[in-house]
């Protein structure tokens, strides 16, 4: 079954505490992105690869790091979480960059305390 | 910049009705595309319709369809014979086809609640 699969589900943790939200796709795509989404804001992209080893910022880069040393897989990582991060996210990914639509992960519910 | 706007925050409709949601757009771009996302309480991120900017025939998917009007850059979602697994978040959101970063660009949302 093609999926992207997110994981963890639900976090809650403390300021500070580095945490890795992993992303993983099965269907060979070359694009990912994470977004975040929060009340009243829809979802903004944080960051993209359109390839392995190729990322970009997208609109809220701030506080987050990523990689993609494999083709399927995309970790969000939050050097020092803070509160303001608290939110739900979710890996998306597409064959190629600009196709559309794109496959959308389960989401990460984040809380930073 | 590139814009989507969904002006209605909460919306109810009674089961079977029809209800119509909002979207407004701004974009420079001539090729893009369109899409109306749904979001149940389950957070998951559903596609319900998409429509590509150089169609001028409005999209339809069983009981949803779509509104199109690229001059006025507005997209409004008809759910007719509304159900009750229709209650969710609703998203309108633009995607250009020849995009540096590839996102899609997201409303705020509207909330859906089929009453029985």
């Amino acid at each position: 079954e093609a999926q992207v699969t997110q994981n963890p589900r639900y976090l809650i943790t403390v300021t500070g505490k580095k945490l890795t939200v992993t992303c993983s796709q099965n269907m060979n795509h070359e694009y990912m992105s994470w977004y975040r989404q929060d009340p009243g804001l829809g979802l903004r992209q944080i960051y993209y690869s359109m390839n392995v080893e190729v990322t970009d910022k997208g609109d809220v880069p701030e506080g987050y790091k990523v990689s993609r040393k494999e083709k399927r897989n995309f970790p969000l990582i939050l050097e020092s979480p803070s509160p303001n991060q608290t939110s739900l996210y979710f890996c998306a990914s597409s064959l190629r960059q600009g196709d559309q639509p794109q496959h959308f992960g389960d989401g990460t519910r984040l809380s930073i305390l | 910049a590139q814009t989507v706007t969904q002006s209605q925050p909460e919306m109810s409709v009674q089961e079977a009705e029809t209800v119509t949601l909002s979207c407004t757009y701004d974009t420079s771009e001539n090729n893009y595309y369109l899409f109306w996302y749904k979001q149940p309480p389950s957070r998951q991120m559903i596609l319900v319709i998409r429509q590509e900017a150089y169609k001028q025939q409005n999209a339809t998917e069983n009981r949803f369809s779509v509104n199109f009007q690229k001059a006025a850059k507005s997209f409004s979602l008809k759910i007719s014979d509304s159900q009750l697994g229709d209650t969710a978040m609703y998203f309108c959101a633009l995607g250009r086809i020849y995009n540096q970063g590839g996102k899609l660009i997201f409303g705020q949302g509207t909330e859906l609640s089929v009453k029985p």
